[in-house]
């Protein structure tokens, strides 16, 4: 089993609504989670990190954790097309030394 | 100018060279990261430093190895490159708030 998991996709949502991205992990005393958007051709950008079980909001972005059922997912309201992108899961592991992503999510908001 | 910068951006190299991609940051971090970049497979953790004289290996070392010059230059070389190590290469850093910058990837191709 990896240590993250994604969906692959690709999820494709149209403008406006609502966009769920799902990431499960392996490893239970991972401590800190990420998620990271990456336009095609370009560097992951980190968008959201979230420590503690609960919901993490930050503008149209909502980060969720559940460490108990060791899931992370990502809420985007109101979806943009310029929200078309990969989005890749992370986590410092328990010995927080190594950055492990998923195999990210391929998201794709359609006008 | 960019906080983390990878050189070249772009490499055709052959099978059985050579090669060496070299990674610079001027964040002060001392955490840095070699990932590669295969489609489908998301970032996967070639080598970690933590510092100078801290270098372990990530989940896909075999073929690599990397050298620590001084905080800020972290290099990864293929001593033998081979067509299956064709990926797009990322460079990133991290500070203890544990955010990982990335450099602009280098794209390397073995023929």
């Amino acid at each position: 089993q990896k240590e993250v998991e994604q969906n692959s996709g690709p999820l494709s949502v149209p403008e406006g609504a609502i966009a769920s991205l799902n990431c499960t992990y392996s490893d239970r005393v991972s401590q800190s989670f990420f998620w990271y958007r990456q336009y095609s051709g370009k560097s992951p950008e980190l968008i959201m990190s979230i420590y503690s079980n609960g919901d993490k909001e930050d503008g149209r972005f909502t980060a969720q954790l559940n460490k108990a059922s060791q899931y992370v997912s990502l809420l985007i309201r109101d979806s943009q097309p310029s929200d078309s992108a990969t989005y890749l899961c992370a986590l410092l592991g328990g010995s927080a030394r190594q950055l492990t992503f998923g195999s990210g999510t391929q998201l794709t908001v359609l006008p | 100018d960019a906080d983390v910068t990878q050189t070249p951006r772009n490499r055709i190299t052959k099978t059985g060279k050579r090669i060496m991609l070299e990674c610079s940051q001027t964040k002060g971090h001392d955490r840095m990261y070699w990932y590669r970049q295969d489609p489908g497979l998301g970032l996967r953790l070639i080598y970690y430093s933590f510092d100078v004289k801290d270098i372990n290996k990530g989940e896909i070392s075999d073929g690599y190895s990397v050298s620590r010059q001084a905080q800020a230059k972290f290099s990864l070389s293929l001593e033998s490159a081979i067509p299956n190590q064709t990926a797009l290469y990322f460079c990133a850093t991290s500070g203890t708030g544990a955010e990982a910058f990335f450099g602009q990837g280098t794209r390397l191709t073995v023929v």
